[in-house]
């Protein structure tokens, strides 16, 4: 069975720019997560969907920072325009339906803002 | 809302001793709680996770973690480290929503 895939794995672009992220969930996961990792600091919560509904998202930084799930399969996070401090690892996970279910993590994609 | 704190951001360890690596956690109600580990130029991947009943957990690659609500701690400990051991440690609390929140992190060194 595929894990979570993520893309790109990396990023490079200019302040300014836009970038959208994607993420593959496990087929079958209703749950998905966005995280991100700002160097050397801690994982934080972005959101989360169930299924094409945002279950929440009060960890989205500003309004510069879209997440879709159309269909309620693979997710995409855009960040327009992107800022030098939008830089860092976004991590994207899934899992199934309840509570004790584990979340199973992406490789993340590296976003390098210039 | 929940929170984490791994109070070590680096450990070394000799290859063979064992290891403890802290965290506390904050959190209103029953925690569930995790170990997560990243090695280098891969995602995080799930050690070990507590949710109820016998506060010893064991986890996959020889780990285990002992929940204690009256420290409000959940150490991850392994009683011989491996080479292999090295890599980044996170520990992390989630609520009834299964919105998980995630400490700073714990980088292991392994000395040969």
């Amino acid at each position: 069975e595929a894990g979570v895939t993520q893309f790109p794995s990396h990023s490079v672009i200019e302040k300014g720019q836009t970038v959208t992220l994607r993420c593959d969930p496990i087929s079958g996961h209703d749950n998905l997560y966005w995280y991100r990792r700002v160097m050397g600091k801690e994982i934080k919560f972005l959101l989360h969907f169930v299924k094409e509904s945002k279950q929440d998202e009060s960890g989205m930084p500003n309004n510069r920072f879209l997440a879709e799930r159309t269909g309620g399969t693979y997710s995409t996070l855009k960040v327009q325009p992107a800022e030098l401090e939008d830089s860092g690892v976004y991590f994207c996970a899934s899992s199934l339906s309840g509570i004790q279910e584990t979340q199973y993590f992406g490789p993340g994609t590296r976003l390098l803002v210039l | 809302a929940q929170s984490v704190t791994q109070p070590d951001i680096h450990i070394t360890v000799s290859e063979g001793a064992s290891l403890e690596l802290r965290c506390n956690y904050s959190y209103g109600a029953t925690p569930y709680l995790f170990w997560y580990v990243q090695s280098p130029g891969q995602g995080l991947q799930l050690l070990l996770k507590y949710f109820s009943g016998d506060t010893l957990v064991q986890g996959i690659k020889g780990f285990e973690a002992e929940f204690k609500r009256s420290q409000s701690s959940f150490n991850l400990r392994k009683p011989s480290v491996h080479w292999s051991d090295a890599a980044e440690y996170f520990c992390a609390v989630a609520d009834n929503n299964n919105d998980m929140r995630f400490g700073a992190g714990t980088r292991l060194t392994v000395k040969p």
